[in-house]
């Protein structure tokens, strides 16, 4: 199964600050894309999926870059309630692999 | 609430006994996923179902693990013969089909080896 690569972090941002991850996969032949959220111990939640044309949700813009194998996550004006684990996550069905290989996650710390 | 339902929540077993996860996919879902979840690491994908067949079950453990989803009634992700590497949490996905279509996940059971 092909791996899905993103920084760890933590990312200690203040309230207000715009941050940007990125998250890099290995298998050109993936179809589709997502950021997934996951709180402390609780189960990922869908933040938005990424489309090739890139996609804006409020505060929220994802972004793909096929030819360089790349997805980014930008959150402009960040709450605190934006602390949380960022998954990027790759669905390579088709490609021999059915379910979704989520990267590690990017720790996110908003600070007042 | 049509959501993913997992349970139980907590599951606490000793080396040894069986354990077993149940999991009901959102309304109108026919996809389910399982996935497994370390301390401090990552999901992992264990096992793709519809209903009575296995379709992928490419990270499942070759041994103690299985899983089915039959006609009737819930998804089972069995363990047997628990160890202590066992503990984690499980999580359960569903997603209407499969082409390009998200997963919305339940709240996962943490399974503890004692």
């Amino acid at each position: 199964r092909k791996e899905v690569e993103q920084d760890p972090g933590p990312f200690n941002v203040p309230e207000g600050a715009t941050v940007a991850f990125n998250c890099t996969y290995s298998n050109s032949a993936s179809q589709s894309f997502f950021w997934y959220r996951q709180d402390c111990r609780k189960e990922p939640k869908l933040l938005m999926s990424v489309y090739s044309s890139g996609n804006e949700d409020g505060r929220f813009t994802a972004q793909l870059n096929r030819a360089s194998q790349y997805i980014s996550l930008l959150i402009r004006d960040s709450k605190l309630s934006d602390s949380a684990t960022y998954l990027c996550v790759v669905n390579s069905w088709g490609g021999g692999a059915d379910g979704l290989t989520f990267g590690k996650g990017t720790h996110l710390i908003i600070q007042p | 609430n049509a959501g993913v339902m997992q349970n139980p929540r907590h599951l606490v077993r000793r080396r040894g006994q069986e354990a077993r996860l149940r999991c009901s996919p959102m309304k109108g879902h026919s996809h389910v996923y399982w996935y497994r979840q370390l301390p401090e690491e990552g999901l992992k994908f264990m096992v793709y179902l519809q209903k009575e067949n296995i379709i992928d079950e490419s990270g499942m453990p070759k041994e103690r693990f299985s899983a089915e989803f039959p006609k009737e009634g819930p998804s089972i992700l069995r363990i047997q013969q628990v160890v202590r590497g066992d503990s984690a949490a499980y999580f359960c996905a569903s997603s209407p089909g499969r082409d390009n279509q998200p997963q919305h996940f339940g709240d996962g059971t943490r399974l503890s080896i004692l």
